[in-house]
């Protein structure tokens, strides 16, 4: 079975600071990666994905995560935070060894970021 | 934009009645995914179909089933329903082929309240 955790329900960062927003998995196979963003009343929006190769991953709108096998982690890290970064974000795994196509997510991190 | 389109946006009805919600996956694209995302549960896989044949099938209740078309089209439907469906119901969908590498791309949902 595939599993996430994204242990924090809410982050918050001052404008300009770094942010970091965490997820561990479970997967028997190799993992396949993803996050996600979703701004309210809207679906998710892909962000970046790890599938093999370099364990640093560079994504949409300055956002890049860091692959960590031995820790089973895949953190979403941004340099420095904007306002319009505030949103709900999930991250996602595919077990590549599981034969399905599914992604299952974990429960959400709400970024606020203040101005 | 991400391509899907999910009708209708919102949808209020009463305890008890059936709903069909439908999902025009991105042109091109042979998965479409179904999603159900509430406070408390967060986002659940429901079923998966692929070219019509359904592929995957993740915490659907027996009321609630899907089909795809031969367009291509998805509809879900909800049946004898209860306060505790209320949510919003994602479709997403995956390029052609079977990559699992590929990123799912979500329509905008829509919002299910039961009365």
């Amino acid at each position: 079975a595939q599993s996430v955790a994204q242990p924090e329900d809410q982050v918050n960062v001052a404008e300009g600071n770094p942010l970091t927003v965490k997820c561990t998995y479970s997967v028997s196979g190799n993992p396949y990666l993803f996050w996600y963003v979703q701004y309210p009343n809207r679906g998710l929006q892909f962000l970046l994905k790890y599938i093999t190769g370099d364990n640093l991953v560079k994504g949409s709108y300055g956002f890049e995560a860091e692959f960590n096998k031995s820790q089973t982690s895949f953190h979403l890290k941004k340099p420095s935070a904007l306002v319009s970064d505030s949103a709900l974000y999930f991250c996602a795994v595919r077990d590549s060894g599981a034969g399905s196509y599914q992604l299952t997510f974990g429960k959400g991190t709400k970024l606020s970021v203040i101005p | 934009d991400s391509g899907v389109t999910q009708t209708p946006k919102h949808l209020i009805t009463a305890t008890g009645q059936r709903v069909t919600l439908r999902c025009s996956p991105r042109s091109g694209d042979l998965s479409v995914y179904w999603y159900q995302q509430s406070l408390d549960q967060g986002l659940q896989f429901l079923i998966q179909y692929y070219n019509g044949e359904e592929r995957a099938k993740g915490n659907i209740l027996e009321r609630f089933s899907a089909q795809q078309f031969p367009d291509l089209h998805s509809e879900l439907n909800l049946s004898s329903l209860e306060l505790g469906d209320s949510a919003l119901y994602f479709c997403a969908s995956s390029p052609k082929g079977r990559s699992e590498a590929s990123p799912l791309h979500f329509g905008n949902g829509t919002r299910l309240t039961v009365t």
